[in-house]
């Protein structure tokens, strides 16, 4: 079964500028996740679509952030302008459905480093 | 205070030893426990659930104190494959997930 896939690994932006990061979940997940983990802290979650809606993105700076999942499948996430403090990871995962957890079939991707200098 | 606390070590320790650290968590209506691993520069990986009585993996096995909010991770006869970041992780309800910031496990030879 093919992983949760993110592109790309690696991001240096200058602050102020924008990028976007895209991920591709497993398969049939239904439950898509943006996580930001910073050096030294664990992952936090910035918004999670189930199929093409929002369920949660309590925790998204939206004057910044937008992210979107507009066929319910491959979702990306935008940031503009950014700031230094946004270098970060920021890991997406996917899950069958709603509400499950890692127990099942929770997966993360390998992550998209990015660095705001 | 945050959702989930960890010891961020590190813990120094030989091979074949025995180690051990703890989390606490804030929310009292928490469902589900687990612990993940994070290898450096890679993504968490699921390691084990956390079970109400306790329970075991091979060389690693897991408690969950629900009276005193706090789980604990023990990891016997140390390998050095084992060096990694722990994280803890919640479900305080519904879909979520909250993670620690990871307790830091350094196995030498």
């Amino acid at each position: 079964e093919a992983g949760v896939a993110q592109s790309p690994r690696y991001k240096i932006i200058e602050k102020r500028q924008s990028v976007a990061f895209w991920c591709n979940p497993i398969s049939g997940h239904a439950t898509l996740y943006w996580y930001q983990q910073i050096l030294g802290q664990g992952p936090k979650l910035l918004i999670q679509f189930q199929n093409n809606g929002v369920v949660d993105d309590s925790q998204l700076p939206k004057d910044r952030f937008s992210a979107e999942r507009l066929k319910g499948v491959d979702s990306t996430l935008k940031i503009q302008p950014a700031k230094l403090e946004d270098s970060a990871v920021y890991l997406c995962a996917s899950s069958p459905s709603f509400g499950t957890g890692p127990n099942y079939g929770y997966t993360f991707g390998s992550g998209t480093r990015l660095t705001v200098v | 205070r945050k959702e989930v606390e960890q010891d961020p070590g590190p813990f120094n320790v030989p091979e074949g030893a025995t180690v051990a650290f703890n989390c606490t968590y804030s929310n009292s209506a928490s469902q589900s426990f687990f612990w993940y691993r994070q290898d450096c520069r890679k993504e968490p990986k699921l390691l084990m659930s956390v079970y109400s009585s306790g329970n075991e993996d091979g060389r690693f096995t897991a408690q969950l104190n629900r009276a005193s909010q706090y789980i604990s991770l023990l990891i016997r006869d140390s390998k050095l494959s084992d060096s990694a970041t722990y994280l803890c992780v919640v479900n305080p309800g519904r879909y979520k997930l909250s993670f620690g910031a990871g307790t830091t496990v350094t196995v030498r030879a």
